[in-house]
């Protein structure tokens, strides 16, 4: 198993401003992903995030938008730049430890005004 | 291309009863399914999975699924449903020879009533 912190877990923004969202884990895992939860919705994988290279982002989701860094084994943040109120959401991190079993992290709840 | 349906957005059942929330699923080839649930203001919890091997899987918090290839479903029981089983219910799906993200339905409320 993993567990996963993220910070903040929540927070309102202005239009145009920028949030960063950190996620960290209580172990080592190769691959670590960022989902989205819009209001009332299901999850939509924005990218994956691997350790020494750049994130493989889903169709819909550019790293202009949605910039990711994943500087060692435990540890990834996302940013949503520029935000609008659509980017009110819940963003998810998740890690794979082992085959076939995702963990995900508590969520950052997103209001943007 | 993968997807995932839950055709009920809401189920409600009485404290005692059995419960299903049903799932059916398209991939390409042989499927990996899992169910998470989602408890307010939490995370994603993982509940079961089913692989290979047996099709009725057997979970967490006293849940079951049973895969049905010919039905291309993998509905979640459990026979006794209690009130802190009240949560939304997340069926996900990954194709076997595909990526590595999961495709999740849309979830769907359940509501136990006391």
């Amino acid at each position: 198993s993993a567990v996963i912190s993220q910070k903040p877990s929540r927070d309102i923004c202005q239009r145009g401003t920028s949030l960063t969202i950190q996620c960290q884990v209580d172990s080592q895992v190769t691959m670590m992903f960022w989902y989205r939860q819009q209001p009332g919705q299901s999850l939509t994988l924005i990218a994956t995030a691997n350790q020494g290279s750049e994130a493989t982002y889903e169709s819909g989701f550019v790293i202009d938008k949605f910039p990711i860094s994943r500087p060692n084994l435990t540890f990834s943040t996302l940013t949503v730049s520029n935000m609008s109120p659509e980017d009110s959401s819940i963003y998810l991190c998740s890690v794979e430890p082992g085959r076939n079993e995702q963990f995900f992290g508590p969520g950052t709840r997103l209001t943007v005004l | 291309a993968q997807s995932v349906a839950q055709p009920e957005d809401q189920v409600n059942v009485a404290e005692g009863n059995p419960l299903t929330v049903k799932c059916t699923y398209s991939v390409s080839g042989n499927p990996y399914l899992f169910w998470y649930v989602q408890y307010p203001n939490r995370g994603l919890q993982f509940l079961l999975k089913y692989i290979t091997g047996d099709n009725l899987v057997k979970g967490s918090y006293g849940f079951e699924a049973e895969f049905n290839k010919s039905q291309t479903s993998f509905h979640l029981k459990k026979p006794s449903a209690l009130v802190s089983d009240s949560a939304l219910y997340f069926c996900a799906v990954r194709d076997r020879v595909g990526a590595n993200n999961l495709f999740f339905g849309t979830g769907t409320r359940l509501t136990v009533i006391p």
